[in-house]
C-alpha cells in the first residue's frame, strides 16, 4: 500500500533562513502533489500544486520541487519569519486528481 | 463566500450518545470530505461524495459511523453509539469540480469531538 513520509516531526529554523521540508511517496506514482498549511485549531489551507511534469513551482518565498524518480518534493520557505510557523501537509494526487492521502506533517517553528 | 461551515464547533457527549456533525459546503463545489485528525494518526479520510453521491467509504472506521449528503448544500456525519476513541478534530472539506487538473480542497474550522 502507498505510503507518505514528510521529514522529521518538527523542524526548527532561525528566522531569515531557509526551511526545507521534504516529502516522500512509496508504491505511488502521483500526477500531483499539493502542499498544505495547517495552524493550530484550524483546518488546512492550500499553499501550492505541482505536476509531475514540472520541476519546479513558486509563489512568493515559497518554492516547491517534484522529482518523480526520487519519489520526492521538496518545499521551501526563503527568508523565512516567525508567521511561517505551523503545520505543512503533503498531499500526492493521482492522474484523476483523486487519491486523497495526506503526509503525517512537518511542524516548523521558525524562531525569531 | 463564507466558506465550508461546520458546526457545532466543539462537542461534548458521553460514551454511547449519538453525536452528528454537520457541514455546509461552498457554493457550487461538488466534492465534499469528511476527514478526522488525531495526533496519533494524522489527517484522515473517513468518505468523500461527488454530486452528493458517496464515491468512497472505505476510511470509515466502523458501522458506527454514518454520512450522508441530502443535498449540494447540506451533509452530515453520525457516530452511533460513540466512544471515547472516537474523540478527534472532524473536518469537512469541498472542491470544485477539477476539470483537467487537480483543484484544492477547501476545509472549514472543524469539530473538536470529546466522547467521556
Amino acid at each position: 500500500s502507498q505510503k507518505i513520509e514528510q521529514n522529521s516531526e518538527a523542524l526548527n529554523i532561525q528566522e531569515g533562513k531557509t526551511a526545507t521540508l521534504t516529502c516522500n511517496y512509496t508504491n505511488y506514482s502521483p500526477a500531483y502533489l499539493q502542499w498544505y498549511r495547517q495552524d493550530p485549531g484550524r483546518g488546512p489551507v492550500f499553499l501550492l500544486l505541482i505536476r509531475e511534469n514540472e520541476k519546479e513551482k513558486r509563489k512568493e518565498r515559497l518554492k516547491v520541487t517534484f522529482d518523480t524518480t526520487l519519489k520526492q518534493s521538496l518545499f521551501h520557505i526563503t527568508a523565512s519569519q516567525p508567521a511561517d510557523s505551523a503545520t505543512y501537509l503533503c498531499a500526492p494526487l493521482d492522474n484523476y486528481g483523486q487519491n486523497f492521502v495526506f503526509g503525517p506533517g512537518t511542524r516548523l517553528s521558525v524562531l525569531p | 463566500d463564507a466558506g465550508v461551515i461546520q458546526s457545532p464547533r466543539h462537542e461534548v457527549t458521553e460514551m454511547g450518545q449519538e453525536v452528528t456533525l454537520r457541514c455546509k459546503p461552498i457554493s457550487g463545489h461538488d466534492y465534499l470530505f469528511w476527514y478526522r485528525q488525531t495526533m496519533m494518526r494524522g489527517l484522515e479520510l473517513l468518505i468523500y461524495f461527488n454530486n452528493n453521491v458517496p464515491i468512497d467509504d472505505s476510511g470509515m472506521p466502523e458501522d458506527r459511523f454514518s454520512a450522508k449528503m441530502p443535498n449540494a448544500s447540506f451533509s452530515t456525519l453520525k457516530i452511533q453509539p460513540s466512544e471515547p476513541r472516537d474523540s478527534a478534530v472532524y473536518f469537512c472539506a469541498s472542491r470544485r469540480p477539477s476539470g483537467q487538473g487537480a483543484s484544492e480542497q477547501f476545509f472549514g474550522p472543524g469539530t473538536r469531538l470529546t466522547v467521556l
